[in-house]
């Protein structure tokens, strides 16, 4: 497709479950991020690859986030063990350069039970 | 702490009016400023950007304006049209060469009334 698609659409699961949340970037976009909107918030930066650089997971908030991007394209989101409060639209974004504006995808709403 | 502050939730214009959007800063190392749309269920749509080296950029009925000695860059849309009405999110980057993240307001919601 011609935009970030990102899958499930919806997801809703019990604490304490673990959770993987997919990306699928815009063909030829180098970089790749992943930002969480909770409810009645802006969104909050998580996790940056860009290339085959290290990444920046400055903004992972616990060591239960986790994420990954295979082959410099589709990226995961994995969340351990989760929380109420990890209840939130996960978005990813991808930009053909890091300094280019970011496409969004339409997100992953997570419920947690 | 919000480095990028949006204090108006919410705004109602008159269609055909000018909309004006707010957004203030905290942190003098951002160069880089965006807005955003998201119309519900749906991601972020990038609208238009400035840079820090200027003060004004305009692409059609968007304008965006950029006051650094205030940190403060407001978005104008004129003519406003009922298919404005959505979220819009205020953006900001620090330097090039480091991180490209965005710290993002907690948005404005307009409303573009008939």
């Amino acid at each position: 497709g011609a935009g970030v698609s990102q899958s499930p659409s919806n997801k809703v699961t019990e604490k304490g479950k673990d959770v993987e949340l997919r990306c699928d970037p815009i063909s030829g976009h180098t970089a790749l991020y992943w930002y969480r909107q909770s409810l009645g918030q802006g969104l909050e930066f998580l996790i940056y690859f860009q290339g085959n650089s290290a990444p920046d997971k400055s903004g992972l908030p616990s060591d239960r986030f986790s994420a990954e991007r295979t082959g410099g394209s589709v990226s995961t989101l994995t969340i351990q063990r989760t929380q109420q409060e990890d209840s939130a639209v996960y978005l990813c974004a991808s930009s053909r350069q890091p300094n280019q504006p970011q496409h969004f995808g339409d997100g992953t709403r997570l419920s947690i039970l | 702490d919000q480095q990028v502050k949006q204090n108006s939730p919410s705004l109602s214009v008159q269609e055909g009016r000018i909309s004006i959007l707010n957004c203030d800063y905290t942190n003098s190392m951002f160069d880089y400023f965006l807005w955003y749309k998201k119309y519900p269920a749906e991601g972020p749509t990038f609208l238009i950007s400035i840079s820090s080296i200027k003060d004004k950029n305009e692409d059609g009925r968007f304008t965006v304006f950029l006051n650094k000695s205030a940190k403060h860059l407001s978005l104008h849309i004129v003519p406003s049209q009922p298919g404005d009405s959505a979220v819009y999110f205020c953006a900001a980057r620090v330097r090039a060469g480091t991180a490209s993240k965005l710290t993002f307001g907690t948005g404005t919601r307009l409303q573009v009334t008939l």
